[in-house]
């Protein structure tokens, strides 16, 4: 089954313990994404990254960091969470540019920093 | 810069239509619409490029007026499984570094 798969899917951390949500695709799609979903502010993009070892910042990538060692994988890493990052974050990929090609979203990871 | 959803909310009785607006401060490529549910993964609707094309899927169509830099996604005959959070999301071109924005979306509640 085409999909693209989180893990965790629910986290509750504190302050200060870096983490690692891990993404994965099995579309052989060359497009990756990292958004967060906050209430009232829809979804923001993280990172991105156009194929492997390509990545760059999207809108709200401060605290964050990304890797694309392989182009099914694209882990997001918080080195030292905070409380402002407790939100719901959602991988996409797709085929090619996201202009013109559907994103396909994971499950979700819902994650909690106290 | 995010799109502009309007309404913010709405809420039909089954069977009627909802007309939810995207409009953009920026030239635009592409219109993106998905459908979220409570709980879920946002799941795409349909892309609209630029050339002024009016797209259908079944009782959901979305029309995408590239001048004015906006987009119209139709629900017509409502169906409680309409329910949900549309969102739209622009693109400036097809460049692969060229990201997508989405809008703050617009929640669709369906009572019979």
């Amino acid at each position: 089954e085409a999909q693209v798969t989180q893990n965790p899917r629910y986290l509750i951390t504190v302050t200060g313990k870096k983490l690692t949500v891990t993404c994965s695709q099995n579309m052989n799609h060359e497009y990756m994404s990292w958004y967060r979903q906050d209430p009232g502010l829809g979804l923001r993009q993280i990172y991105y990254s156009m194929n492997v070892e390509v990545t760059d910042k999207g809108d709200v990538p401060e605290g964050y960091k990304v890797s694309r060692k392989e182009k099914r994988n694209f882990p997001l890493i918080l080195e030292s969470p905070s409380p402002n990052q407790t939100s719901l974050y959602f991988c996409a990929s797709s085929l090619g540019d996201p202009g013109s090609n559907e994103q396909f979203f994971g499950p979700g990871t819902r994650l909690t920093v106290l | 810069q995010q799109p502009v959803q309007s309404p913010q909310a709405v809420i039909l009785r089954e069977g009627e239509d909802a007309v939810i607006n995207c409009s953009s401060s920026k030239a635009l490529y592409s219109v993106h619409w998905y459908r979220q549910k409570h709980g879920e993964a946002p799941v795409f609707l349909m892309i609209l490029l630029k050339g002024g094309e009016q797209k259908g899927h079944e009782k959901i169509s979305a029309s995408f007026n590239e001048k004015k830099q906006q987009s119209s996604l139709y629900l017509t005959a409502s169906q409680l499984s309409y329910s949900g959070t549309y969102f739209c999301g622009t693109s400036g071109s097809n460049f692969g570094n060229e990201k997508l924005t989405f809008g703050t979306g617009t929640r669709l509640t369906i009572i019979p």
